[in-house]
């Protein structure tokens, strides 16, 4: 078990281009979350996933963003139309059945 | 609906000094409560919960903190602290249900030699 894994680590895309991160949960934690982590800040949550079913969204998370979890294992994070304020790490954590979340090292977007 | 108030954002401390890292928080609801410690470019790590039980709570790398129900507060102590542990640290609850966090804005902890 390698714990919770991000990728991409870094991402550089010119504003208006679509991006989509991958997150590769621990295995067989049914819950996989989504946050958003601005400079200075703490992290935001977006949405989450229980198995293959979102069942909440952030009023963060624009029409532009949309989340997957095929099969109720990895899971994406596309971002549509990338705009500078998109700009944050994006982290992902998984767990089971429990309140105690590990997280994966984050995607760093940045749009320039 | 809930909220978690990290009051210090940097806290400056010296080599094998104590520290405290102040969190309250406001719910309306039983959560349950986290310490994560953040390194530069990293993700984040867990120090300790608060499920139930002892409200003196021991982590990892020698840090504690006690939750205190009646004043909503659940504050981060340890004894002498290291150069290493200059980072970032946030306190989170969790919801029970869906166990989503909601994060404080984080405290920066700056070890001086």
């Amino acid at each position: 078990d390698t714990g919770v894994s991000q990728n991409p680590r870094h991402k550089i895309t010119k504003r208006g281009q679509n991006v989509t991160f991958r997150c590769d949960p621990i295995s067989e934690h049914n819950r996989l979350y989504w946050y958003r982590q601005t400079l200075g800040q703490g992290p935001e949550f977006l949405t989450y996933f229980q198995n293959e079913a979102q069942l909440e969204k952030s009023r963060l998370l624009s029409d532009r963003f949309s989340a997957e979890r095929p099969k109720g294992s990895f899971s994406t994070l596309e971002i549509q139309r990338t705009e500078q304020g998109d700009s944050a790490m994006y982290l992902c954590a998984s767990s089971f059945r429990s309140a105690e979340a590990f997280f994966g090292q984050g995607t760093r977007l940045t749009v320039v | 609906a809930q909220s978690v108030t990290q009051l210090d954002s940097q806290v400056p401390v010296f080599e094998e000094a104590p520290v405290e890292l102040r969190c309250n928080y406001s719910s309306s609801v039983s959560v349950y409560l986290f310490w994560y410690v953040q390194y530069p470019n990293q993700g984040l790590q867990l120090l300790l919960k608060y499920l139930s039980g002892s409200t003196l709570v021991k982590g990892i790398n020698g840090f504690e903190a006690e939750f205190n129900k009646s004043q909503t507060s659940f504050h981060l102590r340890k004894p002498s602290v290291h150069i290493s542990d200059t980072a970032e640290y946030f306190c989170a609850v969790s919801l029970s249900g869906t166990y989503k966090y909601i994060f404080g804005t984080g405290t920066r902890l700056k070890v001086l030699a």
